[in-house]
C-alpha cells in the first residue's frame, strides 16, 4: 500500500539551513504537502507542490520534487529557533485517476534549532 | 478566519468508558476525518466522511465508531476505551472542489488518557 517515510530527527544550529528530506510511493499523486506542528497544536499547511513540478520556492522554503525516485525535500534557509517543531510530509491518495480527498502522513521529522 | 473546532483538548478517561470527540468547522467542507497521531507513527487514519450519514474506515477503525449527522459535525466514539487507545486524536476537515489543492485543516488536537 502507499507509504511515506521520513527521518525522525533533524538538529541544526540558528542560521544554518535545515534540509527535511521524505520518500512517498504513489507515483500517481496529485499533491505533496508538507505541515508543521508545533508543541500542542494541530499541524498547519507550510507549503505544497503540484506533482508536474520540480520545484517551489517560497521566501525561506524551497521544495524540491523527484518524480523519478519519489523523493521530496523541504529547505529552509536561514533556520530561526521558531522554527522548531515537527515537520510532517504528505502525499494525495489516489484511486485510479481520482484524487481520494484523503492524504498519507509520514512518520514527522522533529527539527531542533540550537541558539 | 477558518477554523476546524475541537471540543476537548485533554480528557483523561477510565478502561471501560465510552468516549466522545466532537469536531465541527465552519468552512462548509464535504470531507471530514479522523486521525490519531502517537510518537515515531505519523498521523494514522481511522475514519472519514465525504458527506453527511456517509462514513468510511481508514488504516486503524477497530475500537473506534463515527457519527455524521449534521455537514459541519463529525464524531468519533471509542464505545470502551482501552490504555492502548491512549494518544492525541486529529480533526480534519478538506472541500473536494475544482480548484482546490486538496489541504486538510487541522484542529488543534484532542489529547486522551486512558487509565
Amino acid at each position: 500500500g502507499e507509504d511515506v517515510e521520513q527521518s525522525l530527527f533533524l538538529s541544526v544550529r540558528e542560521g544554518d539551513s535545515s534540509v527535511i528530506n521524505c520518500t512517498y510511493t504513489d507515483s500517481s499523486s496529485t499533491y505533496l504537502y508538507w505541515y508543521k506542528q508545533e508543541p500542542g497544536a494541530g499541524l498547519q499547511l507550510l507549503t505544497y507542490i503540484f506533482s508536474n513540478m520540480d520545484m517551489k520556492q517560497d521566501q525561506r522554503l524551497t521544495v524540491l520534487l523527484n518524480k523519478k525516485d519519489k523523493h521530496l525535500s523541504l529547505r529552509i534557509a536561514d533556520t530561526q529557533t521558531g522554527d522548531s517543531a515537527i515537520y510532517f510530509c504528505a502525499e494525495s491518495m489516489t484511486a485510479g485517476s481520482s484524487n481520494t480527498g484523503k492524504l498519507i502522513f509520514g512518520q514527522g521529522t522533529t527539527l531542533q534549532v540550537k541558539p | 478566519d477558518v477554523k476546524v473546532t475541537q471540543s476537548s483538548r485533554y480528557l483523561v478517561k477510565r478502561t471501560g468508558e465510552k468516549v466522545f470527540l466532537e469536531c465541527v468547522q465552519d468552512m462548509d467542507h464535504e470531507n471530514m476525518f479522523w486521525y490519531r497521531q502517537d510518537p515515531g507513527l505519523g498521523l494514522r487514519l481511522i475514519y472519514f466522511s465525504y458527506d453527511v450519514k456517509m462514513k468510511e474506515k481508514g488504516d486503524i477503525p477497530e475500537g473506534y465508531s463515527v457519527s455524521r449527522e449534521k455537514k459541519e459535525r463529525f464524531s468519533l466514539i471509542l464505545e470502551s476505551a482501552s490504555t492502548n487507545q491512549t494518544s492525541m486524536y486529529l480533526c480534519a476537515s478538506s472541500s473536494p472542489r475544482a480548484g482546490k489543492n486538496g489541504e486538510l485543516f487541522f484542529g488543534e488536537g484532542s489529547r486522551l488518557t486512558v487509565l
